[in-house]
C-alpha cells in the first residue's frame, strides 16, 4: 500500500529562521513521483516541485529547498529565511501505479511565520 | 495565461438538495480532477475526467457524478446532500494527453456548507 507521512501536524518558527517540514513515503514501485504543494488560508493548493524517483538530485529555488532521499525514503521541504508570506499548510504527496497514479496526500503541515 | 477556474466561491444548501458545482481547467490541459477536502484534512479524489470520460473513481458514492464538456470544462454534481459533504471541493487540471502522470494544478476552490 502507498502511504504519505507528514509527522509535524504544526510548526511554529519566528520569521527569518530556516525550517524544515518533514515528508516520508512508502511505495512498492520502482518508478513514481512526489510533489509538494502549498495551500494558503485562501484555500487554493499552490504547485511547488514534483520530483521523479529516478532523479535524486536536491533542488532549490530561491528560498526553497528540497532533499529527496530514497535511502530513506524521505523528501523533505526547507525554507530558508522564513517569511510571514510562508505562513500556509504544505502537503506532500505521492503518485505511483499502484495506485494507478491518483495522488496520495501526507495530512499536511502547518506552518506559522511569526513576525 | 488564466489559471484554473471554479464557480461559485461559496454556497449554502440544505440537507437533501442537489449542488452543481463548475470548473475550467488552466489553457492547453485536457483533464480535470476532483477533491473533497475536509477541515484539517488533506485532499480526498473524487474523480478525474479525460476526453468527456469518468477515466478514473475515488472512493465516493454514486450521488457524486461528474460531466466533461468538448471545451474540457468540467461539473461535480452531488445529490441528496449529507451534512458530511460540507467541505472545501477543488478541481485541478493537467495536460495529460492520455498520461496519468502529469503534475496537477489546482483551483481556488468551492466552499460548499450543507445546513
Amino acid at each position: 500500500a502507498q502511504k504519505v507521512t507528514q509527522a509535524q501536524t504544526e510548526i511554529s518558527v519566528v520569521e527569518k529562521e530556516d525550517v524544515t517540514l518533514d515528508c516520508v513515503y512508502e511505495t512498492r514501485d520502482t518508478t513514481y513521483y512526489l510533489f509538494w504543494y502549498k495551500q494558503p488560508p485562501s484555500g487554493e493548493l499552490v504547485f511547488l516541485i514534483r520530483r521523479n524517483s529516478f532523479d535524486e538530485q536536491n533542488e532549490i529555488s530561491g528560498r526553497y529547498s528540497w532533499n529527496f532521499q530514497k535511502s530513506t525514503s524521505s523528501f523533505n521541504f526547507t525554507i530558508t529565511a522564513s517569511q510571514v508570506v510562508d505562513s500556509a499548510v504544505y502537503f506532500c504527496a505521492l503518485s505511483a501505479s499502484d495506485s494507478n497514479y491518483q495522488l496520495i496526500w501526507g495530512a499536511g503541515t502547518k506552518l506559522i511565520i511569526k513576525p | 495565461d488564466a489559471g484554473v477556474t471554479q464557480s461559485p466561491t461559496h454556497l449554502i444548501k440544505t440537507r437533501g438538495q442537489q449542488v452543481t458545482l463548475r470548473c475550467s481547467p488552466k489553457s492547453g490541459h485536457d483533464t480535470v480532477s476532483w477533491y473533497q477536502q475536509a477541515l484539517g484534512q488533506g485532499p480526498q479524489f473524487i474523480f478525474q475526467y479525460y476526453e468527456e470520460e469518468e477515466r478514473q473513481r475515488g472512493n465516493f458514492p454514486d450521488r457524486f457524478s461528474g460531466h466533461q464538456f468538448p471545451n474540457y470544462s468540467s461539473e461535480l454534481n452531488v445529490n441528496a446532500l449529507l451534512l458530511g459533504d460540507s467541505a472545501l471541493y477543488l478541481c485541478a487540471s493537467s495536460d495529460t494527453s492520455g498520461r496519468l502522470t502529469d503534475t496537477q494544478y489546482f483551483g481556488p476552490g468551492t466552499r460548499l456548507t450543507v445546513l
